[in-house]
């Protein structure tokens, strides 16, 4: 079995402020590791994935996220935040060659001016 | 770039009504999936196609959900009859063929409101 956990479900940053959004998963194999954004009323938008190689994996609009195999993490970061950051991030796991992708709960990012 | 479409947008039914909601993925992609998203939730997969044919389809209520892909290409999620608890958004996703680690790539979703 496979699980996702989004620590915060509400992050709330200033303009210009380092963004970190939380991501613990588990998972008996290898998995293969997502983060999606999701504006009001659409659909999903991948950012990243990580699936072998590199442990630290960049995405689009400047954000990455590092595949920590000990802590089972995948947190998600941006060094500087953006007004138009301000979004709901999932962070999904799949491990199973069917590709199913269990989703966390979500964290909805706020970003102050 | 190729986008996956889905309409309706938006719908509002009564309870016992049927709802209807059709897919169109990327052309291409022989695996296509239905997901539910409750308002303040992540999206949890309904059933899952590779290209005319069910993958898995454990976690879809068939006592009144029904979804089919005849021709291996679009897709129609039905709820027959729709009951207050079915409000959420059905999001629809496809990908390359089947392997662990594809991304899928998601449609702009139906908002199902049930009254």
């Amino acid at each position: 079995a496979q699980s996702v956990t989004q620590l915060g479900s509400h992050v709330s940053v200033s303009e210009g402020a380092l963004v970190l959004l939380r991501c613990n998963y588990s998972s008996s194999v290898p998995p293969y590791l997502f983060w999606y954004v999701q504006y009001p009323n659409q659909g999903l938008q991948l950012l990243l994935k990580y699936t072998t190689g590199a442990t630290l994996v960049k995405g689009i609009n400047g954000f990455e996220a590092e595949f920590k195999k000990s802590e089972t993490s995948f947190h998600l970061t941006k060094p500087s935040a953006h007004m138009s950051d301000a979004a709901e991030y999932f962070c999904a796991v799949n491990n199973n060659a069917g590709n199913m992708l269990t989703f966390g709960g979500g964290t909805r990012l706020m970003v102050k001016p | 770039e190729a986008e996956v479409a889905q309409s309706p947008r938006y719908k509002i039914t009564e309870k016992s009504q049927a709802v209807a909601f059709w897919c169109d993925p990327i052309s291409g992609h022989a695996t296509l999936y239905w997901y539910r998203q409750i308002l303040g939730q992540g999206p949890e997969l309904l059933v899952q196609f590779q290209d005319e044919s069910v993958v898995d389809d454990s976690q879809l209520p068939k006592d009144r959900f029904s979804a089919e892909r005849l021709k291996g290409v679009d897709s129609t999620l039905k709820i027959q009859p729709a009951e207050l608890g079915d409000s959420a958004m059905y999001l629809c996703a496809s990908s390359l063929p089947l392997a662990a680690g594809e991304t899928q790539y998601f449609g702009p979703g139906t908002r199902l409101l049930v009254l």
